[in-house]
């Protein structure tokens, strides 16, 4: 069965930093690209950021860009999101999500998410 | 930047009702849109991708049409576990993929 369970979140000051972690299993972690997509509370989705399989290339979202930073572990299964320079507005459940298949920009399996609370 | 728009924003209907909802792309997606299903307190679900295709081990009561800028999800039959909001998503020229602002299906 395939499983993301996602940590790391908590309440950070505005400034702050956090590390987001994503624990894969079930599948195959290393041959498949993987996201991380955020919701603010009573809002919709928003993607963040897209690895590669290898971790070779790497997206980001405009809004986060410069500040975030992606990241795997083939060999422990894990994925990664590093925030830096937190704002109000990266309040959100934090979810990652695997790519459905090779680059297709679909998500069919997604953890249970992670809360991250920016506030003073 | 191609904007999803998605109505209505909610649909109020009864259990064994057709349900019908719309997502529109501000610029042609092609056939690159997906739909996804969330219930309160939980993920989202990929219901549909590429306009049309049903994901693994999706109820044959969800269906999806459209190319170009505008798109259908169908839900033939609703059964009480489908009343939740639905997202159109497009991956058309991403990164970024880009979420629509979802509709809630309530029970009427």
């Amino acid at each position: 069965e395939v499983q993301l369970v996602e940590s790391g979140g908590g309440l950070v000051q505005p400034g702050g930093s956090l590390r987001l972690s994503c624990a894969a299993s079930g599948f195959t972690f290393s041959s498949y690209e993987m996201n991380w997509v955020r919701q603010a509370p009573g809002k919709g989705l928003e993607w963040v950021s897209y690895i590669s399989s290898s971790g070779s290339t790497i997206y980001y979202a405009d809004s986060v860009k410069g500040r975030f930073t992606i990241s795997r572990d083939n060999a422990k299964n894990s994925l990664y999101l590093q925030m830096n320079s937190l704002r109000a507005e990266d309040t959100a459940v934090y979810y990652c999500a695997r790519d459905y298949y090779d680059s297709s920009g679909y998500f069919d399996y997604w953890g249970q998410g992670t809360l991250v609370t920016v506030s003073s | 930047e191609i904007v999803l728009t998605q109505s209505p924003a909610t649909l109020s209907l009864s259990p064994g009702e057709r349900a019908t909802l719309s997502c529109r792309a501000s610029q042609s997606v092609s056939s690159y849109l997906a739909w996804y299903q969330q219930k309160p307190g939980q993920a989202p679900r990929l219901l549909i991708y590429d306009a049309s295709n049903r994901a693994t081990g999706i109820p044959a009561r969800f269906s999806g049409s459209g190319s170009g800028t505008d798109f259908t999800l169908t839900i033939s039959s609703l059964e009480p576990e489908d009343f939740a909001v639905y997202y159109c998503q497009q991956r058309s020229n991403w990164p970024p993929p880009r979420f629509g602002g979802g509709t809630k299906v309530e029970i009427k």
